[in-house]
Parts: C-alpha cells; sequence; structure tokens
C-alpha cells in the first residue's frame, strides 16, 4: 500500500534562508514521487519527480528533493526562499499512472 | 504550462440544483482525473478514465457523474448538489504510460 506523510503542516521561514519541507512514503513497489505546488487560486504545478533515475532531482524555481530510500524519504529543499515561494506543497507517491496518493500538504510562509 | 482548463472558477449554488463542471485539455491526453480537496486536506480521486467512453470510479466515493464523449472534454456532474459536496474540485491528465499528472486550476464550489 502506497502513503505519504508531510511531516509539517507548516513551515515559515526568512526571505532568503534555506528551505526544508520533509516528506516521508511509504510504498510496496519502486514509487515514482512528486512534488507538486500550489499557489492561491491557482492549480497544482509540477515542481520535480523521481523515477529512480538519479537520486538527487532539480526541479524549477531552485528547488530539488533527493530520494533515500533507506530513510524512505523525498525531502523538498532550496538554498534561498523567495517570497514568490509562497505557497502549499504537496508530496505524492505513484505506483501507476491513474494512482497518485497526495500528502496532506505544507503550506510554506516566506517572512520579508 | 500545461493546457487544462475548468471552468467555472467559482460557483456558488443552491441545495437542489444541477450543476456541470467543466474539464477541457489541448494536449491530446488520454487520461483525465478529477480530484476533490476539502480545505487543508490532501486530494482524493473521484473518477478518472483511460479515454473516450472509459469512465470509472476512484478511492473516494462521489455521487457526481463523470462523462467522456470527446478526448479533450471531461465533465463532472452533480444531480442535486448538497452543500457536503462544497469542495474543490481538480482536474488532471496525463499521457499514455507517463504517471505525471497535469492539473487545471480546479473549481472551488460552495453549496448553500
Amino acid at each position: 500500500a502506497q502513503s505519504v506523510t508531510q511531516l509539517d503542516s507548516h513551515v515559515s521561514v526568512s526571505e532568503g534562508t534555506p528551505v526544508l519541507l520533509r516528506c516521508n512514503y511509504s510504498s510496496s513497489y519502486s514509487p515514482s514521487l512528486f512534488w507538486y505546488v500550489q499557489h492561491p487560486n491557482k492549480g497544482l504545478q509540477l515542481l520535480l519527480k523521481y523515477t529512480s533515475a538519479a537520486t538527487l532531482v532539480k526541479g524549477i524555481n531552485g528547488f530539488e528533493a533527493e530520494f533515500k530510500k533507506s530513510e524512505t524519504s523525498f525531502h523538498l529543499t532550496k538554498p534561498s526562499a523567495h517570497m514568490s515561494d509562497a505557497a502549499e506543497y504537496f508530496c505524492v507517491v505513484s505506483d501507476s499512472p491513474n494512482n497518485l496518493f497526495f500528502g496532506t500538504g505544507t503550506r510554506l510562509t516566506v517572512i520579508p | 504550462e500545461a493546457d487544462i482548463y475548468q471552468t467555472p472558477r467559482y460557483l456558488v449554488i443552491g441545495t437542489g440544483k444541477k450543476i456541470t463542471l467543466e474539464c477541457s485539455q489541448t494536449m491530446g491526453h488520454d487520461k483525465m482525473y478529477w480530484y476533490q480537496q476539502d480545505p487543508g486536506m490532501e486530494l482524493h480521486l473521484i473518477h478518472y478514465s483511460y479515454g473516450v467512453n472509459s469512465t470509472e470510479k476512484g478511492d473516494l466515493s462521489s455521487e457526481s457523474t463523470v462523462s467522456r464523449i470527446r478526448t479533450e472534454h471531461f465533465p463532472l456532474t452533480l444531480e442535486s448538489a448538497r452543500p457536503s459536496h462544497t469542495s474543490q474540485y481538480l482536474c488532471a491528465s496525463s499521457w499514455g504510460r507517463g504517471d505525471t499528472q497535469y492539473f487545471g486550476p480546479g473549481t472551488r464550489l460552495t453549496v448553500l
């Protein structure tokens, strides 16, 4: 069975400081893992995707995530937060095209 | 940015009304999906389609129905809206065996 746990419902950082959004997953198979971002009143946008090629995945807007099988984690990071990064972030695990399991989301606040 | 559209973006309607939420994509994707997202909660799959004339129910039981008469169009209908249907409805699409789904901006439905 697949499941995703986002460890923080809300993260607050100062502009220019690093961002860490934590995600742990459970999967019976070799999963695909995603991070999506949802800005207020906008649809979900794909940030990055892991599909067993490289453990460190680079996404859009300077975000990256590292797949750690031993820790069953897929944490999202960014070296320096920007005001425009304020949004809700969803970690997602998938074992087939129509099976996406979403985490409950982490709301990122960026303080000027 | 993916070309997937949802209308209306917001809808406030009285109990008992019939409503149809529209979803269209111009990418030629064969698979389409409907998700329901309550505030602060994860997304739940309520319907999906593998292609024209194919529709399946998702993990979360829903009183809504869907149709897929054309590849690009996947409308969702509620025959008699109730306050319990108040939620955000997100449409998505994907291509072939790929598991990356592209999301529309969502429809926020409020039933009074």
